[in-house]
């Protein structure tokens, strides 16, 4: 049973500081999503990462993928009051081209304080 | 504009009481799913469809129910809802390519008294 796992689950920064979150997961999957929620709001999606070694970069988000230490990293760069969300990662138990069961972490609620 | 339209956004209601929850996309997407969200548990897959007729059970598909007739919508219905059912409900949708993200709707409030 694939078991996805977020750490920290809360997460208050300074605005100016970096930070980084980080998804682990527990069986071999070669797709995993970030999505952001903002309070009383849907999902957003952040960053489709599809190999080992990718990296995709917006603004002050940066989120990796290591297959191999089943591990993605969202490495926030100098947070600002704007990024405060609750972030989640997800994992896709299927392979090949289709998408299937879709497990989410719990989320990181992510507090930005001037 | 694309989007995913959820009905209805709330609704209080008493436990037995058959309800449906109904989701359509304007994106002619082959996957839609149906996700449960629950402090402190985050999101949980309830059911989702690969394509019109294809279904197929998520994490926790206990006391839901779904069809998919037409590619365009995707309706949840509790045949007898309890108590425990009382959540934030999304569903989301996309091409089904493994490339691309989920897009989801606004999101559905369930209280079952």
């Amino acid at each position: 049973e694939l078991k996805v796992e977020q750490n920290p689950l809360f997460l208050s920064m300074q605005e100016g500081k970096n930070y980084t979150i980080y998804c682990n997961y527990s069986t071999t999957s070669d797709r995993l999503y970030w999505y952001r929620q903002d309070p009383g709001k849907s999902l957003e999606s952040l960053f489709v990462l599809l190999s080992n070694g990718a990296v995709k970069q917006e603004g002050r988000l940066m989120a990796s993928l290591d297959t191999k230490a089943r591990l993605s990293t969202l490495h926030i760069t100098a947070a600002v009051h704007d990024l405060s969300a609750t972030y989640f990662c997800a994992v896709d138990t299927h392979y090949g081209g289709s998408q299937g069961n879709l497990i989410f972490g719990k989320g990181t609620k992510l507090s930005v304080k001037p | 504009e694309a989007q995913v339209t959820q009905n209805p956004r709330y609704l209080i209601t008493v436990t037995g009481k058959k309800l449906t929850v109904t989701c359509s996309q304007n994106m002619n997407h082959e996957y839609m799913s149906w996700y449960r969200q629950d402090p402190g548990l985050g999101l949980r897959q309830i059911y989702y469809s690969m394509n019109v007729e294809v279904t197929d059970k998520g994490d926790v598909p206990e006391g839901y129910k779904v069809s998919r007739k037409e590619k365009r919508n995707f309706p949840l219905i509790l045949e007898s809802p309890s108590p425990n059912q009382t959540s934030l409900y999304f569903c989301a949708s996309s091409s089904g390519s493994y490339n691309q993200p989920q897009h989801f709707g606004d999101g559905t409030r369930l209280s079952i008294l």
